[in-house]
């Protein structure tokens, strides 16, 4: 089955650490994102790619890394810059970007928690 | 600026009551709307989406949606809730720059 795939699905990190969370994808979508949602926040967009080797920075980007290497592949690393890490992290795809079509698949979603 | 806002934070309704949620925008042209819907600890599945003609929508799950352009309203509703529908509900609309602009959700408790 087509989907997206997250992992991994809960992450511990100590202070100071960098972490890389993974995002695979078999759609054969061209864009892909990364969201963070905190409670009562909603989704923050941090970064959004529309082809391999290309990508933008979303509204909350400090702190965080991406590279799009792959059509398929699209990993976020939360490095030791990030101030508050701790957060519920979502990848998606869309065939185009997602303000034109809407329909946005989404992972599960990947649980950092700071220690 | 773009904006959406859903006034409801948090909604309980009874295992059959009809349901309806807010969700109100601001956006210079014509705009692209959708719902969202998120279970606990999940991703989010899309409802549905308006973009241009009829204003009543039909999605997923026995839901619709009426775009009423005069109030800047896009308001998902179910006639008859079921426990599976507790969820977390989030309405977006397509901007100029063509990312989503997402509201911050609405809660939605179904007591049995």
């Amino acid at each position: 089955d087509g989907g997206i795939t997250q992992s991994p699905k809960y992450l511990f990190r100590k202070e100071g650490q960098n972490v890389t969370l993974s995002c695979e994808q078999n759609l054969n979508h061209d864009a892909m994102y990364w969201y963070r949602q905190d409670p009562g926040q909603g989704l923050r967009l941090i970064y959004y790619s529309q082809i391999v080797n290309d990508f933008q920075k979303g509204d909350i980007a400090e702190g965080y890394s991406v590279s799009r290497e792959k059509k398929e592949s699209f990993p976020l690393t939360v490095t030791s810059a990030q101030k508050n890490p701790t957060a519920f992290y979502l990848c998606a795809s869309s065939i185009g970007l997602a303000g034109a079509t809407g329909e946005l698949f989404f992972g599960e979603g990947s649980r950092l928690t700071v220690l | 600026a773009q904006s959406v806002t859903q006034p409801d934070i948090h909604i309980t309704v009874s295992e059959g009551a009809s349901l309806e949620l807010r969700c109100n925008y601001s956006y210079g042209a014509t705009p692209y709307l959708f719902w969202y819907v998120q279970s606990p600890g999940q991703g989010l599945q899309l409802l549905l989406k308006y973009f241009s003609g009829d204003t009543l929508v039909q999605g997923i799950k026995g839901f619709e949606a009426e775009f009423k352009r005069s109030q800047s309203s896009f308001n998902l509703r179910k006639p008859s809730v079921h426990w599976s529908d507790a969820a977390e509900y989030f309405c977006a609309v397509g901007g100029n720059n063509r990312k989503l602009i997402w509201g911050l959700g609405t809660s939605l408790a179904v007591n049995p």
